[in-house]
């Protein structure tokens, strides 16, 4: 079945450093893919998807590329803020169309 | 504003007691969700539901109830045979194949 696996965390770097969260996938067909973020305490936010193989997905200084061919997804982000501190999901859409199949989430630390 | 609202905030339940947990959402979507996040932990399913009157359990399903009476709400109860309660509680909606919209959390501590 589908599958996300995640890097473990946490993450911890340095304000200004570059960041990279590693994400693969077993899936079957194309799955659109998703990054969400979650700041503490709240829920889930969206910060970035793709639908189809090559697609790049960009939001607040962060990326991701949905690659085929290494089924992969990592997020990056070229200089990191304290702000940016928080944990980060990747997903993907299952076989079904109800479902959503989780990583296990990475936790980011930023130090000024 | 169209979202997905969960309540209260912040839930405690004495030894034995069940309790319901609210998500609500006016994005007119057909399927609605409850995770499980403990400290730390990812996301657990514990029930979803793709159409009115109809849910299906998720990974974690002992313990918890559900009911779909309206489009527009996925009531949650924990029931006192969830042994470990204590843990925040996430609901999210979505179309189908697209993106979830999350609620923003319930934390449930057994006292």
């Amino acid at each position: 079945g589908n599958s996300v696996t995640q890097m473990e965390g946490p993450v911890t770097l340095s304000e200004e450093a570059f960041l990279t969260i590693n994400c693969t996938y077993t899936a079957t067909g194309y799955p659109s893919l998703f990054w969400y973020v979650q700041y503490p305490g709240e829920g889930l936010q969206l910060l970035l998807k793709a639908t189809k193989a090559d697609d790049k997905g960009s939001n607040k200084g962060f990326e991701a590329t949905y690659r085929k061919e290494t089924t992969s997804f990592h997020l990056e982000k070229g200089s990191v803020q304290v702000s940016d501190s928080a944990v980060y999901f990747c997903a993907l859409n299952g076989r079904h169309d109800y479902q959503l199949i989780w990583g296990a989430g990475t936790k980011l630390i930023i130090k000024p | 504003d169209g979202g997905i609202t969960q309540s209260p905030k912040y839930l405690f339940r004495k030894e034995g007691q069940n309790v319901t947990l609210s998500c609500e959402q006016n994005l007119n979507h057909d399927a609605m969700y409850w995770y499980r996040q403990d400290p730390g932990q990812g996301l657990r399913l514990i029930y979803y539901s793709q159409i009115v009157n109809d849910f299906q359990k998720g990974d974690i399903a002992e313990g918890y109830s559900v009911s779909r009476e309206k489009k527009e709400s996925f009531p949650l109860t924990v029931t006192s045979a969830q042994k470990n309660p204590t843990a925040f509680y996430l609901c999210a909606s979505r179309r189908q194949g697209a993106r979830a919209f999350f609620g923003q959390g319930t934390r449930l501590t057994v006292v």
